[in-house]
């Protein structure tokens, strides 16, 4: 069935530093991929998406790439500051379909 | 924030007692989603609905049911709740085409 692999499942870098998660997903057939950060004790929420026509899209620090034949994409956080530590999630959607298949979440700990 | 309104938001409650968690949305989305989320297991889907009377399982459906009467109104049932059901559920809501699901801020329900 549809899957999207994540890793790593945590990860700890000193404020400042970049940070990267990663994902590959299975269904060809996926061409929406959002990004929900979670924040201890509070619900998942939208930080960034991107759609398969696009190779890379930024948010100020921020940005998700995709590489559509490779069935991968990946979160890039730079500058990192204590209050994106959270949990993060990527997912992988199909046209016409309304089920989001998530990965297992990465734990992010920025340390100061 | 998306209309979504969960409750209750916490319950504590005993093996063998029914149970039912409600999720209203004022988006008027035709799809609604029922999560639970387990430390180590991210978000794994309960059950889903595509409209008014149509629903159809997800991945962890059993010992759950749902109904969805209404446009605006998504219930999940456990019918004889267990304390593997103790768990964080989280509802969502996502509209047609490829667009994010948006979450309800979660009901904490400890079976004892």
């Amino acid at each position: 069935g549809e899957n999207v692999e994540q890793h790593p499942s945590t990860l700890s870098v000193q404020e400042g530093d970049s940070a990267v998660i990663k994902c590959t997903y299975s269904d060809s057939a996926s061409n929406y991929f959002p990004w929900y950060k979670q924040e201890l004790g509070k619900r998942p929420q939208l930080i960034i998406d991107i759609r398969s026509n696009v190779g890379e899209k930024k948010d100020q620090r921020i940005a998700v790439t995709l590489n559509k034949t490779a069935k991968h994409f990946s979160l890039h956080i730079t500058e990192t500051q204590p209050e994106d530590s959270a949990v993060y999630f990527c997912a992988a959607q199909s046209t016409g379909g309304f089920k989001t298949i998530f990965g297992a979440g990465t734990r992010l700990f920025v340390k100061a | 924030d998306a209309g979504i309104t969960q409750s209750p938001r916490h319950k504590v409650t005993e093996t063998g007692t029914p149970v039912t968690l409600r999720c209203h949305q004022t988006e008027n989305h035709r799809y609604m989603y029922w999560y639970r989320q387990d430390p180590g297991h991210g978000l794994r889907l309960i059950h889903y609905s595509y409209g008014v009377k149509d629903t159809d399982k997800g991945e962890v459906s059993d010992g759950y049911s749902v109904s969805r009467s209404k446009t605006e109104d998504f219930l999940l049932t456990l019918e004889s709740a267990t304390s593997s059901q103790t768990s964080v559920y989280f509802c969502a809501i996502g509209p047609e085409g490829n667009q994010p699901q948006h979450f309800g801020d979660g009901t904490r329900l400890s079976i004892l």
